[in-house]
Formats: structure tokens, C-alpha cells, sequence
């Protein structure tokens, strides 16, 4: 079955230590993104991509980077300099420019040590 | 400054009953608004969409309605089922690649 996987599902960071978060698709699309959500609040995108070897910096982008070597994987790095990281991570993908269907992992849970 | 505001953090309704489900916003360069469920542990999944140049937008039991004068939208649900239980977002795009999402409505149907 075509769909996003996000790994792991639950992470914890010490002080000053970076993270990985792992995103990967097999819909083939274009468009990955990552987003944050804290209680309460909205989704709040970090990240988005569009094309291989391209990103781009979203609302809340301070703290955090991303690489896009490869179509299907799109990994977030929360950084040191991220000083409240904890949140709920959601990965997303959609094709070509298309916001109608976004498509969703399951998200990764990130609590500070 | 939110942009995107869903006033109800939970709504409680009657099985077989509608759900309404509501959703303001305050830039009128929005031009197209979606509406995502979201079960426990799992991301938001698609729901239903509609274009400003449209009032209302229906799929079998959930409708969508727009006022762009009131900057308005609502999510109504006829009947209501206990699967309808779950966090509902809504969302607004002004034509660039940024969703603006709302806080969401936990939906809570009673039997």
C-alpha cells in the first residue's frame, strides 16, 4: 500500500543534542512538507519541498533543517539551537502543487529530556 | 495572530443527529479552504474542499459552506456517526504553498 512513513513514533532529546526525524514515501509525489503541532494550535509548517534537491523555509523554520536527496525522503533534523522542541511532528506529501490532499504520516512524538 | 480560528476546542452531538462544525478567518485573499479529520495517533487525512468562487460544496453526508462577506465557514455532518468521532481541522490557502491551519474541533458523537 502507497503511503507516508514516519519514524520513530515516539523520540526523546537531551540538551544540545541533535535529532532525525525519518520521512519517507512511496506515492510518488513531488511535494513533501513538515509541519508542527502543538496543543491547542494549529499545524505550523517548517519545511516544504518541491522537487529534489529543493526546500524551502516555512513559518517557523528557526531550529530545525532538511535535505532532499532523494524523491521519496524528506528528514527533518531538530537542532540544538531549537530551544522548545518539544511538539508533534507531522510529515506530508502532495503532488506537484496540489494542496487540495495533502497525505499524512502518523507523526513522530518529540519530548525533551 | 491567527489567522485561521476554530472558536470550539470540542463540539458534542447525538448519534444521528448534525454536527456543525465552524470555522472563521480573518484574510480575504483566502481563496480555497479544506476541512481534515484526525483520528488519535494517525496524521489528518483529506475531508472536503471548496473554491471561494463557490457557497456551498457537498460529499455524501459532509457539506461545506462558505460566507465570504461574513468570513465564515461551516462543516455540517447529517447524520452523524459514531466514526465521525475525531479531531476536525480546518484549513485556507491563498494560492502559494502555506495551509493555514485552524486549531481544531474535537468531534465527540454519543450513541
Amino acid at each position: 500500500d502507497g503511503g507516508i512513513t514516519q519514524s520513530p513514533k515516539y523520540l526523546f532529546r537531551k540538551e544540545g543534542q541533535n535529532v532525525t526525524l525519518s520521512c519517507e514515501q512511496n506515492l510518488n509525489h513531488d511535494a513533501m512538507y513538515w509541519y508542527r503541532q502543538d496543543p491547542g494550535q494549529g499545524l505550523r509548517l517548517i519545511y516544504y519541498s518541491q522537487i529534489v534537491n529543493d526546500f524551502q523555509k516555512g513559518d517557523i523554520a528557526e531550529g530545525y533543517s532538511v535535505s532532499r536527496e532523494k524523491k521519496e525522503s524528506f528528514p527533518l533534523t531538530v537542532t540544538s539551537a531549537q530551544k522548545n522542541p518539544t511538539a508533534f511532528y507531522l510529515c506530508a506529501s502532495s503532488r506537484g502543487q496540489s494542496l487540495v490532499k495533502l497525505f499524512f504520516g502518523s507523526g513522530t512524538q518529540l519530548s525533551v529530556l | 495572530d491567527q489567522q485561521v480560528k476554530q472558536n470550539s476546542p470540542s463540539l458534542s452531538v447525538q448519534e444521528g443527529r448534525i454536527s456543525i462544525l465552524n470555522c472563521d478567518y480573518t484574510n480575504s485573499m483566502f481563496d480555497y479552504f479544506l476541512w481534515y479529520k484526525k483520528y488519535p495517533a494517525e496524521g489528518p487525512t483529506f475531508l472536503i474542499s471548496i473554491s471561494s468562487i463557490k457557497d456551498k460544496n457537498e460529499d455524501g453526508r459532509f457539506t461545506v459552506f462558505l460566507n465570504k462577506s461574513a468570513k465564515h465557514l461551516s462543516l455540517h455532518i447529517v447524520p452523524s456517526q459514531p466514526g465521525d468521532s475525531a479531531v476536525y481541522f480546518c484549513a485556507a490557502s491563498g494560492g502559494n504553498y502555506q495551509l493555514i491551519w485552524g486549531a481544531g474541533t474535537k468531534l465527540i458523537i454519543k450513541p
